[in-house]
């Protein structure tokens, strides 16, 4: 019963690198969403997902790339990462949007550091 | 702008003693209001999810309140304990959309043996 789960857990990369974060999932939701928190600020929205191939951009997506070929997955990629992408990033998954009052469930968090 | 804002920032308390975090917000239309709790190193998890129509709910120890005409919402915590130390975020959802969620920056709690 792993709910959902991120990988890695921590992550330091160079300037300029392409890093990947894995989101997993096994409640067959059909939402998901990827966010960054940083200190002081609340959780910020990068992309989301509606469904399998659904993918639309949230609060604040320059930088970063996402796919959803499978419903249990959501990557994200910083194609070319920047220090201002150092940040606590959480993936979260939803039966539904935040319309109809569905709790989002969140992963552990991935603690990336861009040197 | 729709915006969500908690007071206090931070907040020490005694075990077993009782408080009150409070959250302001301009989100308009509103959909809901959440609280989350978020321990230190994971990811938030929810306590309560308010609706228009409700201006109270409970989980356990945890009260939340809300009040829609003056777009307040406060969360009670009655007599806590050192596990209730975390991040307590609001969030208020936005009615005409289905995904955008409004963040609180946190009121981080402390709990003092």
């Amino acid at each position: 019963d792993a709910g959902i789960t991120q990988s890695p857990r921590y992550k330091i990369t160079e300037t300029g690198r392409q890093v990947t974060l894995m989101c997993h999932q096994t409640w067959s939701h059909s939402y998901m969403f990827w966010y960054r928190q940083d200190l002081g600020h609340g959780l910020r929205l990068i992309y989301y997902s509606a469904a399998a191939d659904i993918t639309d951009k949230g609060e604040v997506p320059d930088g970063y790339v996402v796919s959803r070929s499978k419903t249990e997955n959501f990557p994200l990629t910083l194609e070319s990462a920047t220090r201002s992408q150092t940040s606590v990033y959480f993936c979260a998954s939803s039966a539904s949007g935040g319309l109809l009052s569905y709790e989002q469930y969140f992963g552990p968090g991935t603690r990336l550091t861009v040197t | 702008k729709n915006q969500v804002e908690q007071s206090p920032q931070s907040l020490i308390i005694l075990e077993g003693k009782n408080c009150t975090l409070q959250c302001n917000y301009t989100v308009s239309p509103f959909s809901n209001l959440r609280w989350y709790k978020q321990d230190t190193g994971r990811g938030p998890v929810s306590l309560t999810i308010m609706t228009f129509s409700e201006n109270t709910k409970s989980n356990g120890r945890y009260t939340a309140t809300l009040d829609a005409d003056t777009k307040q919402s406060s969360l009670h915590i009655t007599a806590s304990q050192l596990s209730d130390s975390a991040s307590y975020i609001c969030v208020v959802s936005e009615r005409d959309s289905n995904y955008q969620l409004i963040w609180g920056a946190g009121t981080k709690l402390i709990i003092k043996p």
